[in-house]
């Protein structure tokens, strides 16, 4: 099993809707949990971060995680043309060590 | 404004040639990391550091150096460079580890080509 696994996609979703992205993770003693945005031939950029279970909202972003499950969740309300990008799930294993899942391509139709 | 700064941007050597990636950070953070990129593979850590002359080796470390003599710079080395290092490569830093502290900046990236 892989350590975090996204949905490489890419997924469509049209303007205006909500586009929901998934990331499991594998160690179950993991405490951080990031969530990056990264334009083709540029760096990622942090857009949420989370630790606790339940929701955390930042404006059209919500980030949820249920430690249970092992799996935390990315949604973005009224997509944009400019949310077109690759989505990464990072997550901080207890020991410290930051582990990127290989991403979601999301492409916003307009 | 805070930032990490990789040079240089883009990069192209022969099989054998040593070079190094320098790469500095202004926000006094004390971890630090180089990840390579490739298509398919997602980001991988080749090295990270916890503080000055504090290094340890990431997942996929093999034909690279690092070393962290200050506090705001960690040059990533390749002694004997070869076609499969090709790569994208990112330079990241955050302020420390644990909960809530390790968010990951970022340097613009260093695109090599090792022919």
């Amino acid at each position: 099993q892989k350590e975090v696994e996204q949905n490489s996609g890419p997924l469509s979703v049209p303007e205006g809707a909500i586009a929901s992205l998934n990331c499991t993770y594998s160690d179950r003693g993991s405490q951080s949990f990031f969530w990056y945005r990264q334009y083709s031939g540029k760096s990622p950029e942090l857009i949420m971060f989370i630790y606790s279970n339940g929701d955390k909202e930042d404006g059209r972003f919500t980030a949820q995680l249920n430690k249970a499950s092992q799996y935390v969740s990315l949604l973005i309300r009224d997509s944009q043309p400019s949310d077109s990008a690759t989505y990464l799930c990072a997550v901080e294993r207890k020991d410290d060590k930051i582990i990127f899942g290989k991403g979601t391509r999301l492409h916003i139709l307009p | 404004e805070a930032q990490v700064t990789q040079n240089p941007r883009y990069l192209i050597t022969v099989t054998g040639k040593k070079l190094t990636v320098t790469c500095s950070q202004n926000m006094n953070h004390e971890y630090m990391s180089w990840y390579r990129q490739d298509p398919g593979l997602g980001l991988r850590q080749i090295y990270y550091s916890m503080n000055v002359e504090v290094t340890d080796k990431g997942d996929v470390p093999e034909g690279y150096k690092v070393s962290r003599k200050e506090k705001r710079n960690f040059p990533l080395i390749l002694e004997s460079p070869s076609p499969n290092q090709t790569s994208l490569y990112f330079c990241a830093s955050s302020r420390s580890t644990g909960v809530g502290s390790n968010i990951q900046y970022f340097g613009a990236g260093t695109r090599l080509s090792v022919l």
